[in-house]
This record gives structure tokens, C-alpha cells and sequence, in this order.
């Protein structure tokens, strides 16, 4: 059974502190790993998506790594803004049958 | 972008209502449309996958006869949670597909039974 855990689950960083978010998973057998962005009490925004095949992601300062056969993905957030105060979310699309498992998320603050 | 908005964005009923809950795509089609719930302090967990034009397939657990969904056309999903009870309080995340690898996320609706 796919199972998705972040670490930390919560982080508070001054403003422009560079950081990592950590995704693992159990089962290396996944069709894609994305990453999202939820705000409190609203939806998701995806910020990236790694096929299985890739091995990094970039838009702006996001970048996204994954390691398949070691079951991990890392989120990196450069010069981090208050504006990026979020849970960010890491979900697994199961290869076997193409649906998403997500982790608990990890809120994320970033302080002025 | 691919817009998905979801409509009431908060809903609280008495308990033994049913309320329906609507998932639109705004500026595409989507073949397929996913509906998830989050509990506080919990991931998110898919409770159904429908396909326009076919009956919806659920996950282990969710009860079809509880969560009614209805995939009438390629823009519009709609999920009924029949009969609520304070139990089913939660945030209901739709999202639609055009290709499997993308899925657009709604807004969520906030559920409050009482």
C-alpha cells in the first residue's frame, strides 16, 4: 500500500531563508509526483509535476527533485516571501492505478 | 489556465438534509472528475472518480448510496451528500481532468452538518 509522508510538518523561516520541503513514499512504482500549494480553507494550486521518467522540476524559485528508486522528492523554495506562507502538499500518482495518495502537507511561515 | 470552480463554497445544514455540492470546469471539457474530502489535520482522500456519461466509481469505504454523484455532462459533476449527519462535516475538493496527469483543482466547499 502506497503510503506519502512530509517532513517537516511545520516550519517557520524568516523571510528570504532558502528551504526544503521533504516528500517520501513507499512504493517507487508511481506514474508522476506532484507538488501543491493549499492556502487555509481554500483549494489546491499545483505548482509541479514530475513524471516518473524526470528527475527535477523548475518554475521560478520552485524546484522540484525526485528520486524514484530511493522513494524521495524535495521541494526547494528560494529566497522564501511572506506571500508563500502555505501547506504544501506532495501527492503520488500510483502507477498501478493512476490515482493520487497525498501526504499530511507541511504549513509552511514565513515571516517578515 | 484550466479553471475549476466549485459551488456552494460553504454550506451548513441540519442534520438528515441532503446537500448538493457542484463542481464546474469553466473553460474546458473534462472527461473525468475526481471528488476528495478532507477531515482537519488529515490528508486529502479520494472518495470517487466519475467519467461523463457513466456511473462513478468509488472508493473503498465511501458509500454510494450516501454520496450520490451525477457526471451529467463534460463541465459539470455534482456530489449529494443525502441524509448528513455532523459526521460528514468536512471540506469536499473536486477536480477535473482532461488527461489523467493533470488534474485542476476547485476551490472546496466547507461542509458544516449540525
Amino acid at each position: 500500500k502506497q503510503e506519502v509522508t512530509q517532513i517537516p510538518a511545520a516550519l517557520s523561516v524568516p523571510e528570504g531563508e532558502n528551504l526544503v520541503l521533504n516528500c517520501s513514499f513507499t512504493d517507487s512504482a508511481i506514474y508522476n509526483l506532484q507538488w501543491f500549494r493549499q492556502d487555509p480553507g481554500k483549494g489546491l494550486t499545483s505548482l509541479l509535476l514530475i513524471q516518473s521518467s524526470q528527475r527535477e522540476q523548475t518554475s521560478g524559485r520552485l524546484n522540484a527533485s525526485l528520486d524514484k528508486s530511493s522513494g524521495r522528492s524535495t521541494l526547494y523554495i528560494a529566497a522564501s516571501q511572506p506571500g508563500d506562507s502555505a501547506t504544501y502538499l506532495c501527492a503520488v500518482d500510483h502507477e498501478n492505478n493512476r490515482k493520487l495518495i497525498w501526504g499530511l502537507g507541511t504549513s509552511l511561515a514565513v515571516n517578515p | 489556465g484550466a479553471v475549476v470552480s466549485q459551488h456552494p463554497s460553504r454550506v451548513i445544514c441540519k442534520s438528515g438534509t441532503s446537500v448538493k455540492i457542484e463542481c464546474r470546469s469553466l473553460d474546458f471539457q473534462a472527461t473525468t472528475m475526481f471528488w476528495y474530502r478532507q477531515f482537519p489535520k488529515q490528508s486529502l482522500m479520494l472518495m470517487a472518480t466519475s467519467n461523463e456519461g457513466s456511473k462513478a466509481t468509488y472508493e473503498q469505504g465511501v458509500e454510494k448510496d450516501k454520496f450520490l454523484i451525477n457526471h451529467a455532462s463534460l463541465t459539470l459533476s455534482t456530489l449529494t451528500v443525502t441524509s448528513a449527519h455532523p459526521e460528514d462535516s468536512s471540506f469536499y475538493i473536486c477536480s477535473a481532468a482532461i488527461r489523467r496527469e493533470t488534474q485542476y483543482f476547485g476551490p472546496g466547499t466547507r461542509l458544516l452538518v449540525l
